[in-house]
């Protein structure tokens, strides 16, 4: 079936330094698009990043993913992780044929000083 | 911009009670979702709907009812609370075409004593 795994529960990074995100996927489709779903705390959660084009980088908020069918994969990263982004990250996938979207079990990112 | 309102913020239940949580919005999406929260747990899809009238079950549908009565409302019933039970239920919206994202609610953090 259809999943979404994101392997670290959690991801602590110290200001400044590089973070990343995993995720990787399994999907029967063969045309979805995915996201980045971003929930600061007592707030919903809100799209980040999206992107449905292999090979291609995007780009939101200092935070980037290039989506990788050969590998399964749509990572996210930031080269210089900030206070502010200290959040609960989830990784979603979106078949174009039917209303279903796949989240993963989320990565909660702590930012120390 | 839309928004997407969920009532009640809070809930607390008594075991065995019957309980409605309900969820508006104005963006004239044409797919609701709910999904449930847990910690550690991702985001698990209870019910969502296409269109008013219709009912997709999800992954976590059992002790769920849902209705949606117009295209701008959709609502969810715990048929029979589970006393310790804690979790925020998010209601979520979509225009339902591909490539388009999700617009989550701030949630119903949900208490059974």
């Amino acid at each position: 079936g259809d999943s979404v795994t994101q392997t670290e529960g959690l991801v602590t990074v110290t200001e400044g330094l590089p973070v990343k995100l995993n995720c990787t996927y399994q999907t029967t489709y063969l045309t979805i698009a995915f996201f980045w779903y971003v929930q600061y705390l007592n707030e919903a959660p809100q799209v980040l990043l999206k992107s449905s084009t292999d090979n291609k980088r995007t780009e939101h908020q200092g935070f980037h993913a290039t989506l990788h069918k050969s590998s399964s994969s749509f990572h996210l990263q930031k080269s210089s992780a900030q206070l502010s982004d200290s959040a609960l990250y989830y990784c979603a996938l979106s078949p174009n044929s039917n209303n279903r979207i796949f989240f993963g079990d989320g990565t909660q990112l702590v930012v120390k000083p | 911009g839309g928004i997407i309102t969920q009532t009640p913020k809070f809930l607390i239940g008594q075991e065995g009670q019957k309980l409605t949580l309900k969820c508006q919005q104005n963006f004239n999406h044409d797919t609701m979702y709910w999904y449930r929260q847990d910690s550690g747990k991702g985001l698990r899809l209870i019910y969502y709907s296409i269109t008013e009238n219709d009912l997709q079950k999800g992954d976590l549908s059992e002790g769920y009812d849902a209705s949606r009565e117009k295209k701008s409302s959709f609502s969810l019933t715990v048929t029979s609370a589970q006393k310790n039970e804690m979790a925020v239920f998010l209601c979520a919206s979509s225009a339902g075409t591909a490539n388009t994202e999700v617009f989550f609610g701030k949630g119903t953090r949900l208490t059974v004593v």
